[in-house]
């Protein structure tokens, strides 16, 4: 199974501050049509989950443009320019390209 | 707009079975893949269950594997999660999301199993 590492596993962010978070895979998640497909959630206290970003980069509809997500291969950023109280919750990111799908284990992200 | 509706959770005894239910509305339910993923309490989340649009290839996570079974309704915009031999680590809220990249999720049904 691919294994998906996030850290930190807790981010203290200032308002109006950036915040970075880091998912690594244990293996490339390069798809034999040469898409990438790894995804990040949030998921607000109480709340469903909700996705954020896909196939690396692609923002879904509705989502801010201070969250952005990058990488390739195995390595990968989630970025929120400025962290607003809303952005308060914990972030997943997910692969879809090897079966069984995988989870990172989450990054709580919470204001200082 | 995409709703998914999940139904069916309740309080199970250990062995037990029950069988949860997401209705979907807003999309073209028969050519979309769609997908079960749990969340223990206090914990982070798990992919349990995906199924093809179409002819509907089935998918499942090890720990649930020749245990829980998925099917779909295409006549009722219907997806299902038919959970036998239920154990006290599936106690979990179960969400159904559209497609395999988790495109959109449900509100969640918890099922909670304790003698």
């Amino acid at each position: 199974d691919v294994v998906m590492t996030q850290s930190p596993l807790s981010l203290p962010v200032t308002l109006g501050q950036p915040a970075s978070i880091s998912c690594r895979s244990s293996q490339s998640l390069v798809y034999s049509d040469g898409k990438t497909y790894l995804s990040w959630f949030q998921q607000r206290p109480g709340q469903s989950p909700r996705r954020l970003i896909y196939k690396v980069s692609n923002r879904d509809s509705g989502v801010p443009d201070r969250f952005s997500g990058s990488g390739s291969g195995t390595d990968f950023t989630l970025k929120i320019s400025r962290v607003e109280a809303e952005d308060v919750g914990v972030y997943y990111c997910m692969q879809t390209t090897h079966w069984p799908l995988t989870f990172g284990g989450g990054t709580k992200v919470e204001i200082k | 707009e995409v709703q998914l509706l999940e139904s069916g959770g309740g309080l199970v005894q250990p062995g037990g079975s029950l069988r949860l239910s997401c209705a979907a509305s807003g999309f073209t339910f028969s050519i979309y893949s769609m997908s079960w993923v749990r969340q223990a309490p206090g914990k982070g989340l798990e992919w349990v269950s995906t199924i093809g649009g179409g002819a509907g290839n089935t998918y499942y996570a090890d720990s649930v594997k020749g245990r829980f079974t998925i099917s779909r309704d295409t006549s009722k915009n219907t997806l299902y999660l038919q959970m036998n031999s239920l154990r006290a680590e599936d106690t979990a809220v179960y969400y159904c999301a559209k497609d395999q990249q988790l495109a959109y999720w449900g509100q969640g049904t918890l099922v909670t199993v304790s003698s």
